[in-house]
């Protein structure tokens, strides 16, 4: 089985600020990776698949980048609206996501 | 509008069984894969199953294999998962979420429902 691992667990940054999630695949998995957004309350929302491409609807501010086995999911500048938990997803054998990474505003 | 809709949780005991269902809507159910994916109290996401359109192809995560069984009714855009001999560590909220569209590569979830509460207690 692939297993995700994410860095930081939590991350309390000052809006505005440059934010990067890492994600750790324990094998490499090409560019077989998603990032999606958990608000509190509600069900996961696609922001990234391929490891850098942008779903429909999401901001640009969101990006993505990696491959292998090391990615990074980054926010350029950080809004209330970001206020979330940040899960990647490896789908390159069966899926397996990373234990999140929550996102707070100091 | 893409819309997924979760119903059949509840408060089951251990050893119970429970059948979740998930009514789509605003697309064509019979061309995509389905998911269920689980997420127990203040955890993180567990995949638990997949189906294709022609239920050839199935899979579980091993936490479930062998008591759990996922299907589709076409005719009804539905999706659900039968759920047998319940254990406490079951309980969570029960998503379907929909597989990404055939494009020869792997397969992401691009839409998911608002989940429905599944609790396994005495």
């Amino acid at each position: 089985d692939i297993q995700m691992t994410q860095s930081p667990s939590t991350l309390s940054a000052s809006r505005g600020d440059r934010v990067t999630i890492t994600c750790r695949a324990s094998q490499r998995i090409s560019r077989w990776l998603a990032w999606y957004q958990q608000k509190p309350g509600k069900a996961p929302n696609l922001l990234i698949y391929e490891a850098s491409n942008l779903a429909s609807g999401v901001p640009p501010r969101f990006s993505g980048s990696g491959s292998g086995a090391e990615f990074t999911l980054t926010i350029s500048s950080l809004q209330p609206d970001d206020v979330a938990t940040y899960y990647c997803q490896q789908y390159d054998s069966y899926w397996t996501f990373g234990q999140g990474t929550k996102v707070e505003i100091k | 509008e893409v819309q997924l809709v979760e119903s059949g949780g509840g408060l089951v005991q251990p050893g119970g069984s429970l059948r979740l269902s998930c009514v789509v809507s605003g697309f064509t159910f019979s061309t995509y894969n389905m998911n269920w994916v689980r997420q127990a109290p203040g955890k993180g996401l567990e995949w638990v199953s997949y189906i294709n359109p022609t239920s050839s192809t199935i899979y579980y995560a091993d936490s479930v294999k062998g008591r759990f069984t996922i299907s589709i009714d076409n005719g009804k855009n539905s999706l659900y998962l039968q759920m047998n001999s319940l254990r406490a560590e079951d309980t969570a909220v029960y998503y379907c979420a929909r597989a990404s569209a055939w494009s020869g590569n792997p397969y992401y979830f691009d839409n998911w429902g608002q989940g429905t509460l599944v609790t396994v207690s005495s």
